[in-house]
């Protein structure tokens, strides 16, 4: 089945020490997004891959970084996490084009502890 | 800024209840609106969406949910829950480019047998 994989499923870091969360896809979609949900809250979008282009939200903080090697694959880096930064990590992916709007299928998550 | 309310937090409900889960969201223009639910330990998974046409969706597992322009509402409907329907609920409106969503903070439904 087509799927959206996200590893590891678990990752603890330590407190500034980086760490990167990956997301691969079967799917052949183009759009590829990275959401933070932290515990009883909506997930929020950090930022998403257009094709090769990155789209940064504003509130994004800068200790947040994302890479996109090639269609299937895509990287959240973390620079230096912070206690606040332990949340499920979502990846989703989404065929995007023009004017049409197209549901989100999701992978499993990543829940992050920071120590 | 666009943001999305869902009422209810916690509804706990017992089997054969009915269900209706209230969305309401804030934006003027076009909006794509859509239903996510997160069964325990498994990936958020789609419900329902409603793009354009018969403002009444019906969706997987029994579900449907109406949308309602003038109160900006898209609420999820289910007449009679099963045990299996225990999940968290997420309401989520797309009306910008990307199909970028926003999300609400969801709500934890817990069906007793």
């Amino acid at each position: 089945d087509a799927m959206v994989i996200q590893n590891p499923r678990y990752q603890v870091t330590q407190f500034g020490k980086p760490v990167t969360l990956s997301c691969s896809q079967t799917l052949n979609h183009n759009v590829m997004y990275w959401y933070q949900q932290k515990s009883s809250q909506a997930p929020k979008l950090l930022f998403h891959y257009y094709d090769k282009d990155f789209n940064n939200e504003a509130d994004t903080p800068d200790n947040f970084q994302s890479r996109r090697p090639n269609t299937s694959f895509c990287f959240l880096d973390i620079r230096s996490p912070g206690l606040g930064d332990a949340a499920m990590y979502l990846c989703a992916t989404t065929r995007g084009g023009g004017l049409v709007a197209y549901e989100q299928f999701f992978g499993p998550g990543t829940r992050l502890t920071v120590l | 800024a666009q943001s999305v309310s869902q009422h209810n937090h916690h509804v706990i409900l017992s089997e054969a209840a009915s269900l209706e889960l209230g969305c309401n969201y804030s934006y003027g223009g076009t909006v794509n609106l859509f239903w996510y639910v997160q069964y325990p330990g498994q990936h958020l998974q789609l419900l329902l969406k409603y793009f354009s046409g018969d403002p009444l969706v019906k969706g997987i597992k029994g579900f449907e949910a109406e949308f309602i322009k003038s109160k900006f509402s898209f609420n999820l409907r289910k007449p009679s829950v099963q045990w299996s329907d225990t999940a968290e609920y997420f309401c989520a409106v797309n009306s910008g480019g990307y199909n970028k969503l926003i999300f609400g903070a969801g709500t934890r439904l817990a069906v007793h047998p």
